[in-house]
């Protein structure tokens, strides 16, 4: 079993319409969690970062822990074309210190 | 030049050949790392370097070797590699260690290995 499970996709959507991305992972002392966007042919960059449980909201997008689940999500609402990428969800512990532990990915399309 | 860089940005090479990748950082920063980005498989740490100083090397084979001759600059030598090492190679640096430090990513190497 991976530590860290992220659905493929490709997931598609209309623009406009709320993408709603999401991971889970097995190991409990992950506490921090960071969501990485990919376009084609260029390195991740970081989009949002959280610590523990709770939303923290940037723009328009939303990020979300539940540790007692082991489920972390990340929702953009109104959608753009621009927002095509590859989405790749990372998370690290205490004693990690930077060493991140990714996500497969999940490619998004948004039709304009 | 800002960010990180790499070169090249795709490299085609035969089993017996060696070449290197090289990456800069224009950011000030202490810390380099290289990854291993394959199809269908989640981003891979292969070495971490702090103020020139190896700290991780993930079980990475041999005839992957890196070299980091000052905090600016890492440089992964490769040799005799097989055609599973075939990925996207990925060059991140960030301040420091520190847990909530900001991994900047270069745009990658493309490598193929025939």
């Amino acid at each position: 079993q991976k530590e860290v499970e992220q659905d493929p996709g490709p997931l598609s959507v209309p623009e406009g319409a709320i993408v709603s991305l999401n991971c889970t992972y097995s190991n409990s002392a992950f506490q921090y969690f960071m969501w990485y966007r990919q376009y084609s042919r260029k390195g991740p960059e970081l989009l949002m970062y959280t610590y523990s449980s709770g939303n923290k909201e940037d723009g328009r997008f939303t990020a979300q822990v539940d540790k007692s689940s082991k489920y972390i999500s990340l929702f953009i609402r109104d959608s753009q074309p621009s927002d095509s990428a590859t989405y790749l969800c990372a998370m690290t512990r205490v004693a990690a210190g930077n060493k991140l532990t990714f996500g497969g990915g999940t490619r998004v399309l948004v039709k304009p | 030049e800002t960010g990180v860089t790499q070169t090249p940005r795709h490299l085609v090479m035969g089993m017996t050949n060696k070449k290197s990748l090289k990456c800069e950082q224009h950011l000030g920063h202490n810390a380099m790392y290289w990854y291993k980005q394959s199809a269908k498989k989640p981003l891979e740490l292969m070495f971490v370097y702090n103020f020139k100083e190896q700290t991780e090397n993930n079980s990475v084979p041999s005839r992957f070797s890196p070299e980091c001759p000052n905090s600016s600059h890492l440089f992964l030598h490769l040799h005799t590699l097989q055609p599973e090492d075939s990925a996207l190679y990925l060059c991140a640096s960030s301040l420091n260690l520190a847990l909530q430090g900001e991994q900047f990513f270069g745009p990658g190497t493309r490598l193929t290995v025939l």
